[in-house]
């Protein structure tokens, strides 16, 4: 079965902090996503990766970094946390080329 | 460019209502289209996708066809149940990196 896993289900963290959420896939896929879902605004794409080691910016890359040393696992940064980060933030792999996404369970993320 | 609208919801319905969710599409080519369900508390699962203009997706009693002539892909079932409430996305996909997603849909069946 397909799996995306995500490390933390619920995070809360202070403003300033630095946050790694972490992402690991079982299907060698080829790409990975990191999104943001929020009330009203729908899923908006963070970072995604062609593969291991390349990452391109999605539509609100600010306040972000992502790492990708192995091509199971793809990580997302916030460098200094902020209030406007909390958020529920998914990942998501698929097979290169095709446009079906499998996505993880969601680190809903509190930024106090 | 390319893009997704959904109607807005909640959709609130009695269980064993008939249920309709709109989507339209706006895209250059010829995309493959998909619906997502997120269960609370839960990522986004596929529920159903059409890749050519015609195909009907299927799945969990939920239809929806891949209409090119009124660029749309509305989601029906029959029946729904309480189990059912959740929020849909829409989405498209065309040679392209990205998924494109509508804002989501929230339906809340009651008993």
């Amino acid at each position: 079965d397909v799996k995306v896993t995500q490390s933390s289900r619920y995070l809360v963290k202070r403003t300033g902090e630095k946050v790694f959420l972490e992402c690991v896939q079982d299907m060698d896929h080829e790409n990975m996503f990191w999104y943001r879902q929020d009330p009203g605004l729908g899923l908006r794409l963070i970072y995604f990766s062609y593969d291991v080691k390349m990452k391109e910016k999605g539509d609100i890359p600010e306040g972000y970094s992502v790492s990708r040393e192995k091509k199971e696992r793809f990580s997302l940064i916030l460098e200094s946390a902020s209030t406007n980060q909390t958020s529920m933030y998914l990942c998501a792999s698929r097979f290169l080329g095709i446009g079906e996404l499998f996505f993880g369970e969601g680190s809903r993320l509190t930024v106090l | 460019g390319d893009s997704v609208t959904q109607m807005e919801g909640p959709v609130t319905l009695s269980e064993e209502a008939f249920l309709t969710i709109n989507c339209t599409y706006t895209a250059t080519g010829y995309p493959s289209l998909f619906w997502y369900v997120q269960y609370p508390g839960e990522g986004l699962q596929l529920l159903l996708k059409a890749t050519k203009a015609d195909d009907k997706g299927s799945n969990k009693g939920f239809e929806a066809t891949y209409r090119k002539e009124t660029t749309s892909f509305h989601l029906e079932k029959g029946s729904v149940q309480v189990s059912d409430s959740a929020v849909y996305f829409c989405a498209l996909w065309y040679n392209t990196d990205k998924l494109i997603f509508g804002t989501g849909t929230r339906l809340q069946v009651f008993p």
